[in-house]
């Protein structure tokens, strides 16, 4: 099966700019989730969706932080502004939410903000 | 607040050894524990999951305790090689039952020397 897929892999942006990620997951995975992982720390939950519906955003800085996942498929994940300590990788995740499935990792897009 | 604390960022160990990684929690009730494994560049893919009524879990060289009453799990990689170099991490449901909502500790970085 194929993994879960993300685009951009490398992003550079100034401060106050806006940048967008997408992610597409393992297909039949009804469940997607956004993580940011800072360097040297665990990755952060953002936002989960389930289906295109949200199951939790409480995590997502929604002044300047917005996603969506159209049709219940593909995800976008933008940024608007852009801040200095938004740099981190942010990581797309899918799973089949089918009792404790495990979480399918795409490999991240590294976002460094200047 | 709710708190994951891998004990160690670094773990050195000689090739052919037993390495032996610690996840605590604090303020956490989990139904269950997962393992994954992190290289560079690359998203976390799972390993190992364990339930509180389950004491161990073994996989090839892999092996998990989970102590509810100490709130601790221990992952074990027995005959390490240089390839099991990695970050390994901890992750626990803290989202409440129904919506599977991983959080992850801030991760081991495993080295094995040959």
């Amino acid at each position: 099966e194929a993994g879960v897929a993300q685009s951009p892999r490398y992003k550079i942006i100034e401060k106050r700019q806006s940048v967008a990620f997408w992610c597409n997951p393992i297909s039949g995975h009804a469940t997607l989730y956004w993580y940011q992982q800072i360097l040297g720390q665990g990755p952060k939950l953002l936002i989960q969706f389930q289906n295109n519906g949200v199951v939790d955003d409480s995590q997502l800085p929604k002044d300047r932080f917005s996603a969506e996942r159209l049709k219940g498929v593909d995800s976008t994940l933008k940024i608007q502004p852009a801040k200095l300590e938004d740099s981190a990788v942010y990581l797309c995740a899918s799973s089949s939410g089918q009792g404790l499935s495990p979480l399918h990792f795409g490999n991240g897009t590294r976002l460094t903000v200047t | 607040s709710q708190k994951i604390e891998q004990n160690s960022e670094a773990l050195n160990i000689q090739e052919g050894k037993t390495a032996t990684l610690t996840c605590n929690y604090t303020n956490y009730s989990p139904a269950y524990l997962q393992w994954y494994r992190q290289d560079p560049g690359r998203g976390p893919v799972f390993l190992l999951l364990i339930r509180e009524n389950e004491k161990e879990k073994r996989k090839e060289r892999l092996k998990v305790t989970f102590d509810t009453t100490l709130k601790q799990s221990l992952f074990h990689i027995t005959a390490s090689q240089p390839a099991d170099s990695a970050t390994y991490l901890c992750a626990l449901d803290g989202s409440g039952a129904g919506s599977y909502q991983l959080t992850f500790g801030k991760g081991t970085k495993l080295s094995v020397i040959p």
